[in-house]
């Protein structure tokens, strides 16, 4: 069964603080895999988007790292601000652009001024 | 460029009743799906349309859900008769290329 796992289920940090939100996929053929951010009472937003080709993607403060091998993501949040609390989801599609997505329950983030 | 659009945002309806939600993806977007994610469950597939055209059926729950886009265009999910555990939140996705989605704000159903 395909699964996506993600830890910790909740994080508060101090603003300024780096921080790394984990994924784990229990099926290595994926196709990609992608964070999504989820504020309260509103939609999905993408953050980054990585291939099953690619082992990296970067957008501003945010890294995200694909290992395929070993079924794991992460998402590397640098100087942490408070607008950056949010509920932060991964979710890997399998068989290709038609696929659908799955996803891990998320990991709510609160970063305290 | 307008993004996707899901109404309403929110509906409250008694165990029995019908209700319609409805998706407008991004203009051009062949691609249009339906998830829900069900209160401490994560975010679940329910399907995908290409045009109008139903690619992938295989996450809806039962036969009382039946989803439409028509003319390949907006798409509804009704749900009838609803039940208690159908309450959640309904999310609509597009995309052009199949490779990235766009999501709408989402659907609260709350069935009473």
């Amino acid at each position: 069964k395909q699964e996506v796992t993600q830890i910790p289920a909740a994080l508060s940090v101090p603003e300024g603080e780096n921080l790394v939100l984990n994924c784990s996929f229990t099926d290595s053929a994926i196709y990609n895999l992608q964070w999504f951010r989820q504020d309260p009472g509103k939609g999905l937003t993408s953050l980054l988007l990585i291939q099953s080709s690619q082992r990296e993607q970067t957008s501003g403060r945010l890294n995200a790292s694909l290992d395929k091998s070993s079924g794991r993501s992460t998402l590397y949040i640098a100087a942490s601000q408070p607008g950056d609390s949010a509920t932060y989801l991964c979710a890997v599609r399998y068989g290709g652009s038609q696929g659908n997505l799955i996803f891990g329950k998320g990991t709510k983030l609160s970063v305290k001024p | 460029e307008a993004g996707v659009t899901q109404f309403p945002s929110h509906s409250v309806i008694e165990k029995g009743q019908t209700v319609t939600l409805r998706c407008d993806p991004i203009s051009g977007h062949d691609n249009l799906y339906w998830y829900r994610r069900v209160m401490g469950k994560e975010i679940k597939f329910l399907l995908h349309f290409v045009k109008e055209s139903k690619q992938d059926e295989s996450g809806m729950p039962n036969n009382r859900f039946l989803a439409e886009r028509t003319g390949g265009t907006y798409s509804t999910l009704k749900v009838q008769p609803a039940e208690l555990e159908d309450s959640g939140v309904y999310f609509c996705a597009s995309s052009q290329s199949g490779i990235g989605y766009t999501f709408g704000s989402g659907t609260r159903l709350t069935v009473v």
